[in-house]
């Protein structure tokens, strides 16, 4: 089965400071992708970071990137210079190449303190 | 730059009530979903739709229904509902299986009381 383990369940960060998120994930599958995603209070899903499984090369996105381990199947998100903003709940998700469904982890609730 | 568009946002149904859940989107996107969370955990799939017309259940379609006549819209049927249908309700669309990326609308809170 494909799963999503996310073992943080809550995570805390100094403004300004250099917060990583774990994730790991099951599959048997060779051709699949990762991401992660933010939901602010207002419960919208907005994509962070996508990662190929097939690339080694780590993905980044502004002051978000990714260490992608596929061997140890761990997917961590680091968020340098955190800000008041990034507070919100992330998730990590995975999808298998042509399957329609995405699988979630239970999520890490991230806070900013200023 | 309106993306995925759900109504309502909020909902109260009485146990056995039926109701409909709008999803629209303006981006031409041939793949739709319908995803609910449930408190303190991720999202889980539905139905799916792969253009107009077609339409696929996910992990946890029992007690829901969809429909996909236009590439615009995919609304999700509630029939009886349930305590148990409670959740965040999620409707995301993807332009192709290549891409791999889904956009999500902004949810729409059901509770059956």
């Amino acid at each position: 089965a494909q799963t999503v383990t996310q073992s943080q369940p809550e995570m805390s960060v100094q403004e300004a400071e250099t917060v990583t998120l774990s994730c790991t994930y099951d599959t048997s599958e060779s051709d699949y992708y990762l991401f992660w995603y933010k939901q602010p209070p207002s419960r919208q899903m907005i994509l962070v970071i996508r990662q190929e499984a097939y690339k080694q090369q780590n993905a980044t996105e502004n002051r978000f990137s990714v260490n992608f381990q596929k061997a140890a199947k761990s997917f961590s998100l680091k968020i340098s210079d955190s800000q008041l903003g990034d507070a919100a709940m992330y998730f990590c998700a995975y999808k298998v190449q042509g399957a329609q469904k995405l699988v979630f982890g239970q999520g890490t609730r991230l806070t900013i303190n200023p | 730059n309106a993306g995925v568009t759900q109504t309502p946002k909020f909902r109260i149904l009485k146990i056995g009530q039926s109701m409909t859940l709008q999803c629209a989107q303006d981006m031409n996107h041939n793949y739709m979903y319908w995803y609910r969370q449930d408190p303190g955990m991720g999202l889980k799939l539905i139905y799916y739709s792969v253009g107009a017309g077609i339409t696929d259940k996910g992990e946890v379609p029992n007690g829901y229904n969809v429909s996909r006549s236009t590439t615009e819209d995919f609304p999700l049927r509630l029939e009886l509902a349930a305590p148990s249908q409670t959740s965040v309700y999620f409707c995301a669309s993807s332009p192709d299986r290549t891409k791999n990326i889904q956009y999500f609308g902004a949810g729409t809170r059901l509770s059956v009381l």
